[in-house]
This record gives structure tokens, sequence and C-alpha cells, in this order.
């Protein structure tokens, strides 16, 4: 199993653009978590996903920042228009039911210019 | 308010030394705490659990209600420990919602 993949791995935009992050979790996971990671504020958890279905958004920062998972093998998370402020990495990770652990993702290395 | 808070950005010790790795919660009921540790070029993995009381690489964390921290200790610091820790809080059952500290880097020395 390749693990949770993401893509692309590194982006590199200038600022108003829309960017789409993708991700695909491992096979059988049940949920389905977005990261982001920066100097600032470390690791922050912006929604997570429980069979496809959103459960808790209260960390997404603003209106700019949406994410779906129109099924049980692929996720995106959009930002749209983009900002200098959003540069960070972003992180997916998923996990199965009950206590299990979280499995990231290599993470996707945005910039925004 | 749930918050993790690890107060040094920066550990350097060098091999053979003693390690402690800070880690202070702010959680009303009981929680579920964890050590995530990322390796130069790798992914971020889970260390360990409170819940499972074991002894991973050499490190260890005890959970203390009364002082509300859930330090990383290994006894013997050596050049691979060097990585990225970060402390998590769990406020709900399942693991799902992790809150993360900011991390600590530990630098081990030869």
């Amino acid at each position: 199993d390749a693990g949770v993949i993401q893509s692309p791995r590194h982006e590199v935009t200038e600022m108003g653009q829309e960017v789409t992050l993708r991700c695909k979790p491992i096979s059988g996971h049940d949920y389905l978590f977005w990261y982001r990671q920066t100097m600032m504020r470390g690791l922050e958890l912006l929604i997570y996903f429980n069979n496809n279905v959103p459960i808790d958004d209260s960390g997404m920062p603003e209106d700019r920042f949406s994410a779906k998972m129109p099924n049980a093998s692929f996720s995106t998370l959009k930002i749209q228009p983009s900002e200098p402020r959003d540069s960070a990495v972003y992180f997916c990770a998923s996990k199965t039911q009950g206590y299990g652990e979280q499995f990231f993702g290599p993470g996707t290395r945005l910039t925004v210019l | 308010a749930q918050r993790v808070t690890q107060p040094e950005k920066l550990l350097s010790v060098f091999k053979g030394a003693p390690v402690e790795l800070k880690c202070n919660y702010s959680y009303s009921g009981s929680p579920e705490l964890f050590w995530y540790v990322q390796y130069s070029r790798q992914r971020l993995q889970l260390l360990l659990r409170h819940i499972s009381r074991e002894s991973i690489k050499g490190f260890t964390a005890d959970l203390n209600k009364g002082e509300t921290s859930f330090h990383l200790k290994k006894p013997f610091a050596q050049e691979e420990d060097s990585a990225m820790y970060y402390c998590a809080l769990s406020p709900s059952g399942g693991y799902n919602k992790l809150i993360f500290g900011a991390g600590t880097r530990l630098a081990v020395h030869p």
C-alpha cells in the first residue's frame, strides 16, 4: 500500500488564482482529514470527513476554502482566490473507525506569490 | 479552550544525554494524548499514545493530570532521534479531532 497519496507535492501560484489540492486516502479507511501546517500556527485541523460526509469544518479559515469528498477514494481542498497568507504545507490523513491511528500523506507545499 | 503547548521550538542535546520534550495541555475532560514524530523527508507518524502505556524506540510519556502535562522522555538520546516532535490531544472518543502543539525540533549531536 502506498499510503495516503497527495498531489501535487509542490504548488506555486500567484495571488488570486484558484488552487486545488488532491488526496487519496488509504483504501478501507472511513475518515479523512485535512490539516494545514505553518510556522506561526503549527499543525491545524481544517476539516474532516466520515464516510464522505463532512463532520467538522470549524477549522476552515474562511469562505475562500472549500473541501469535498465525492467518493471514498478521493478528496479535494480548494482555495479560491488564493492569497500569500495561504502559503503553507497542507496534509491529508486517513484512519479507520474507532481508536485507530491517523496516517498522514507526504503533504503539499503551497506557495502563493 | 482546548490547547496544547510545547514551550520549546528547539531542543539540542548530545548523543547519550537524557531528553525531555515538554507538553502541556488545556482540556476540561479526560484527554487522549499522543506524540507524533516527523523524521527528515518522512511522513508524520504516530510515536506513542498515553493509553497504551508503552515504550517506543526508548521513548516514554506519562500523563500527569494534576500538572496537565504529557512530557516525552528518553534516557539516552541517539542521533537517529533527531526529528520534529508534536504533542496532540483528542478531545473526543475515536481519536478523530486532533489538536496539535506547535512542535519541538530535537537535534541530537554526535
